[in-house]
């Protein structure tokens, strides 16, 4: 059974560093992909950046300037890092495994119950 | 980047109605299309992938359908458990991307 668990700060002041870890069981790190996706209140779904298998990483093109996907495969662990935060990064902020097979893709299935993290002046 | 224009943004619905959400792609993303169920305070629920693949265990209420940019998602059938905010996502391409949002809320 596929398990993702995000564990974030909380609170963040305004031009800090925002850092969230997604702890994965069940699913392996290095066969499938892992994204990060984010809901700010009342909002839609944002998606932000995958890192892949092989390690490779892609992002979304608003954000990119300002954020970082890594893993340590050995403690099961995917880390999302943003920067410059500002208080419209205020959003509850999830990780979501490939975890679905379709049509020759894999597709986000498997999602954590997310991290409520507000930024704050 | 590939651009998603979900319609409508809301839905009015009667139990036992069929309800019919679309998704417009800005290239064709040959039917790498998913559609997700969110209720409020939850994670997102993949309920179909492929355009119109039903997951395991998701009632043959919900169904998808479409090819190259247009893409549709339907419920036959509301039920109460179905008001819930509904998303396409793209995932041809990365950046993968999200359309906008549907709220189905009962009439």
């Amino acid at each position: 059974q596929v398990q993702m668990k995000e564990t974030g700060p909380g609170l963040v002041q305004t031009t800090q560093t925002l850092s969230v870890t997604c702890t994965v069981s069940g699913f392996s790190l290095t066969s499938y992909g892992v994204h990060w996706v984010r809901q700010a209140p009342g909002k839609g779904l944002e998606w932000m950046g995958i890192i892949w298998g092989d390690g490779s990483t892609n992002y979304n093109s608003a954000l990119k300037s300002r954020l970082s996907i890594s893993r340590d495969t050995s403690k099961s662990q995917v880390f999302l890092t943003m920067n410059s935060l500002q208080t419209d990064d205020t959003a509850v902020y999830y990780c979501a495994g490939d975890n679905y097979y379709s049509g020759g893709y894999y597709v986000m299935d498997a999602w954590g119950q997310g991290a409520s993290v507000t930024v704050s002046s | 980047d590939i651009q998603m224009t979900q319609s409508p943004p809301s839905l009015s619905a009667s139990l036992g109605d069929k309800v019919t959400i679309t998704c417009q792609t800005s290239q064709n993303i040959n039917k790498y299309i998913a559609w997700y169920q969110q209720k409020p305070g939850k994670a997102p629920r993949l309920l179909i992938g492929f355009t119109s693949r039903l997951v395991s265990g998701i009632p043959s209420r919900f169904s998808g359908s479409g090819s190259g940019r247009d893409y549709s998602f339907s419920i036959s059938n509301v039920e109460s458990e179905d008001i819930a905010s509904y998303y396409c996502l793209q995932y041809d391409n990365s950046p993968n991307t999200f359309g906008a949002g549907t709220k189905l809320e009962l009439k």
